[in-house]
């Protein structure tokens, strides 16, 4: 089993929709969890960045760690079409070599 | 791209000859990874470098060695390349202290024929 569990999708969406992305792991040592968009080739961009359990929104997004659950979630209001891009979940713990996991991601399309 | 270069952006190699790709930053931070990344795989740790002449292995170290004799250059090195080492890499670099967000180059498409 993976550490981080995302599924690949493709998953797509009518512009205007809601788009939840979620991300499951096993480690419970992990406090740091990270949303990323990569277009297509390109580099990874940070998106999204919380720390524990809890919700943090910026602008049409909005991540949610459940720590309890293990499950983490970000949610996209009003998408759009350049919200086309697979989306990478990462996750760290909170001391040690500072090594990131990262989820393989999940490939959103968003139709116009 | 908070300062991060990574040459070449492409390259072809043939089996069993040695490549090195190189990550250049600007930003002085002191942690900087080298990952791969491959359909079904996603993002994959292959060495990290926590300063200057200090790194360790990833998850997928084997037939990968990388150096760091200066604050702003991490260099990956495929000692003899495999066709299973054809892959898009990437660097990512982090400013230090805590678990803050890393920032990753656009990445180099390595293919081995």
């Amino acid at each position: 089993q993976k550490e981080v569990e995302q599924d690949p999708g493709p998953l797509s969406v009518p512009e205007g929709a809601i788009v939840s992305l979620n991300c499951t792991y096993s480690n419970s040592a992990f406090q740091y969890f990270m949303w990323y968009r990569q277009y297509s080739r390109k580099g990874p961009e940070l998106l999204m960045y919380t720390y524990s359990s809890g919700n943090k929104e910026d602008g049409r997004f909005t991540a949610q760690v459940d720590k309890s659950s293990k499950y983490i979630s970000l949610f996209i209001r009003d998408s759009q079409p350049s919200d086309s891009a697979t989306y990478l979940c990462a996750m760290s713990a909170i001391s040690g070599t500072y090594k990131y996991i990262f989820g393989t991601g999940t490939r959103l399309k968003v139709l116009a | 791209d908070a300062g991060i270069t990574q040459s070449p952006r492409h390259k072809v190699t043939e089996t069993g000859t040695p490549v090195t790709l190189r990550c250049h930053q600007t930003e002085n931070h002191r942690y900087m990874y080298w990952y791969r990344q491959d359909p079904g795989h996603g993002l994959r740790l292959i060495h990290y470098s926590y300063g200057v002449k200090d790194t360790d292995k990833g998850e997928v170290s084997d037939g990968y060695s990388v150096s760091r004799s200066k604050t702003e250059d991490f260099l990956l090195t495929l000692e003899s390349a495999t066709s299973s080492q054809t892959s898009v890499y990437f660097c990512a670099i982090r400013p230090g202290q805590g678990d803050t967000e890393a920032f990753f180059g656009q990445g180099t498409r390595l293919t081995v024929v």
